[in-house]
């Protein structure tokens, strides 16, 4: 039973456009949400989280909204740049818990 | 990824053997996570532990493994009698603290392969 789900498998968007993955949970229970991105052969580097109090955080060309009663958040990149070719990973947890709870991951390709 | 170091990067072993991976958190952090990812997986989420305490090992295989973080030195994922299905990449996590909203960050992970 999968809590968190990224449904699009990949995503590709040209260089200087908006990229945007989306990312659906089902566990209400679910407070924090977070944002990593994975390059091949490498660990995941958090990009950004939000919690639950907020609908929306910003961080230079990354934002992350949260939609709480449709269960969804998504993270936008703007302008995108080739090196965010990389695997983005949704991931949540709650106050009860520290495991991170993630997604299969979208692979996002930035081309020039 | 500079800061928390897993070793091996790469690990064989013959089904039946043991597998011993370690994790040195990044400087400062005293909480440690255990992530596993199969192929076209997510992670998934193994072991949670503190200097010398387990504090959630609810996603942990019941058999054959075991973590450990002693009071000196890196903490341990000890994988007894590897089986094929074994065969993935482990990912260990460190943060400051253990609140909930405190991100962790990853080392680069450990590649087992099972002959």
């Amino acid at each position: 039973d999968q809590q968190v789900k990224q449904n699009s498998p990949s995503l590709s968007v040209q260089e200087g456009r908006i990229s945007i993955l989306n990312c659906d949970y089902t566990n209400s229970m679910f407070d924090y949400f977070l944002w990593y991105k994975k390059y091949p052969a490498e660990g995941p580097t958090f990009l950004i989280s939000i919690s639950s109090i907020k609908d929306k955080n910003e961080d230079g060309r990354f934002t992350v909204f949260l939609n709480k009663s449709a269960k969804h958040l998504s993270l936008h990149i703007v302008p995108s740049q080739p090196g965010d070719s990389a695997v983005y990973f949704c991931a949540a947890t709650n106050q009860a818990g520290t495991a991170l709870i993630f997604g299969k991951g979208t692979t996002l390709s930035v081309s020039s | 990824n500079a800061g928390v170091m897993q070793n091996p990067r790469h690990l064989v072993r013959r089904r039946g053997q043991e597998a011993r991976l370690r994790c040195s958190p990044m400087k400062g952090h005293s909480h440690v996570y255990w992530y596993r990812q199969l192929p076209e997986e997510g992670l998934k989420f193994m072991v949670y532990l503190q200097k010398e305490n387990i504090i959630d090992e609810s996603g942990m295989p019941k058999e054959r493994f075991s973590a450990e973080f002693p009071k000196e030195g890196p903490s341990i994922l000890r994988i007894q009698q590897v089986v094929r299905g074994d065969s993935a990449a482990y990912f260990c996590a460190s943060s400051p603290g253990g609140g909930y909203n405190q991100p962790q960050h990853f080392g680069d992970g450990t590649r087992l392969s099972i002959l």
